[in-house]
């Protein structure tokens, strides 16, 4: 199985300051026939399902503000928010999709 | 637009059967890959396993010996029966479209406990 790790567990920013999570995969995640990083951004809140922010490590999905963005490539990765917000704050994912089976990162949550 | 619905059992006695059904509405469950995802209480994400409107399933190897999946595409349904359950096998179980995982059900929490 394909080893997800997040970096760090929880993170304390302030109101409009910029956050960043790391995220480390134990194998190389991109796909060299199509050049693409097969990897996840989630985002999820108290009672919540997870919410697809990033995939393909950089490409936002529809309707996803653009103060979250994904970067990285191979086995090392990073969500950034450039200048945190209320509703901001929440537990966040990564994921790989490279290889079956499926598996996320242990999450970091991101408060105020 | 394409919604997803988990439904079944909220309580699971050990070593008896976990039985979830997801149905779609809003869209057709061809020609895509469906999931099932769960979230043990204060943990991470653990993918179950998938499948494809044909029928093509594919299990996370943690949890194959216990898992079937299947899928009724008249009714645009999906199920996943998880045998010889356990209370670790208690979790919210989500149900999601496995395309980035782009949709997901607001999930049915499942506690096993005699």
């Amino acid at each position: 199985d394909i080893v997800m790790t997040q970096s760090p567990d929880s993170l304390a920013v302030s109101l409009g300051e910029r956050a960043t999570i790391k995220c480390r995969s134990s194998q190389n995640l991109l796909y060299d026939f199509n050049n693409k990083n097969y990897l996840a951004w989630f985002q999820q809140k108290p009672r919540q399902p997870p919410r697809l922010l990033i995939y393909w490590a950089s490409t936002r999905e529809s309707g996803v503000p653009d103060r979250f963005s994904g970067s990285g490539s191979g086995t090392e990765f990073a969500l950034t928010i450039s200048s945190l917000q209320a509703e901001d704050v929440a537990i966040y994912y990564c994921q790989q999709y490279y290889s079956t089976p499926w598996t996320f990162g242990q999450g970091t949550k991101v408060e105020i | 637009q394409v919604q997803l619905e988990e439904s079944g059992p909220e309580l699971v006695k050990p070593s008896e059967t976990l039985s979830l059904t997801c149905t779609v509405s809003g869209g057709s469950i061809s020609p895509y890959y469906w999931s099932w995802i769960r979230q043990p209480p204060g943990k991470g994400l653990e993918w179950i396993g998938c499948i494809h409107y044909s029928g093509n399933t594919n299990y996370n190897p943690s949890l194959k010996s216990r898992v079937i999946i299947s899928v009724d595409t008249s009714k645009n349904q999906f199920s996943l029966k998880l045998t010889s359950v356990s209370a670790a096998d208690t979790a919210v179980y989500y149900c999601a479209r496995q395309e980035f995982f782009d949709i997901w059900g607001q999930g049915t929490m499942v506690t096993v406990s005699p």
